[in-house]
């Protein structure tokens, strides 16, 4: 049974650092991957889907890598704003029409 | 239009009333989900409708039942909820097949009292 797992659970930086979250799954036997922020209370937003023939994936501050062989993702966040707190959240698809999602990483950019 | 509407944001009902949530998108996406989600957990999986039938349920309550009348719109119909039934319920939208990822709406906060 997959499972997705995201470290740290949490991570508290102040503005201006790059930072990296992760993302682990167990079976590499995925079609793609998918990162999201969620704001408190608020629906998902998708940062970035990368298929499982591609290596990396970026948008604007943001790149994301998957390495299916050892199972893990990393998110880069570059120069983070206050504006970047948030939940991080991935998401591993293994079936049609079902994503696997992980714990989540809280993030709190310090102005 | 790149979005998932979903209404309404905020819905307080009691256990013995019905309601019903609804989700529309208009990106030609032929797969429609529902999720729920507790605090500061990851959101779950409820229904999935493809092609307007329903695809997947993960073992629902009947108290929860889904309806796709057409392809652009999701309702989740609500009734004789229970407090634990108290979530953020999310509604979210693909292609259909395996190589897309998925949009998600704002989400409906449900309180059952």
């Amino acid at each position: 049974k997959q499972e997705v797992t995201q470290i740290p659970a949490a991570l508290s930086v102040p503005e201006g650092e790059n930072l990296v979250l992760n993302c682990s799954f167990t079976d590499s036997a995925i079609y793609n991957l998918q990162w999201f922020r969620q704001d408190p209370g608020k629906g998902l937003t998708s940062l970035l889907l990368i298929q499982s023939s591609q290596r990396e994936q970026t948008s604007g501050r943001l790149n994301a890598s998957l390495d299916k062989s050892s199972g893990r993702s990393t998110l880069y966040i570059a120069a983070s704003q206050p504006g970047d707190s948030a939940t991080y959240l991935c998401a591993v698809s293994q079936e049609t029409y079902k994503y696997i999602f992980g714990t989540g990483t809280r993030l709190k950019v310090l102005a | 239009d790149t979005e998932v509407t979903q209404t309404p944001k905020h819905l307080v009902m009691g256990m013995t009333n019905k309601k019903s949530l609804k989700c529309e998108q208009h990106m030609g996406h032929r797969a429609m989900y529902w999720y729920k989600q507790k605090a500061k957990k990851p959101p779950e999986l409820m229904f999935v409708y493809s092609y307007e039938k329903l695809s997947i349920n993960e073992s629902v309550p009947s108290r929860f039942s889904p309806e796709c009348p057409n392809s652009s719109l999701l309702n989740l119909h609500l009734h004789a909820l229970q407090p634990e039934d108290s979530a953020l319920y999310l509604c979210a939208s693909s292609q259909s097949g395996q190589a897309y990822g998925y949009t998600f709406g704002s989400g409906t906060r449900l309180t059952v009292v």
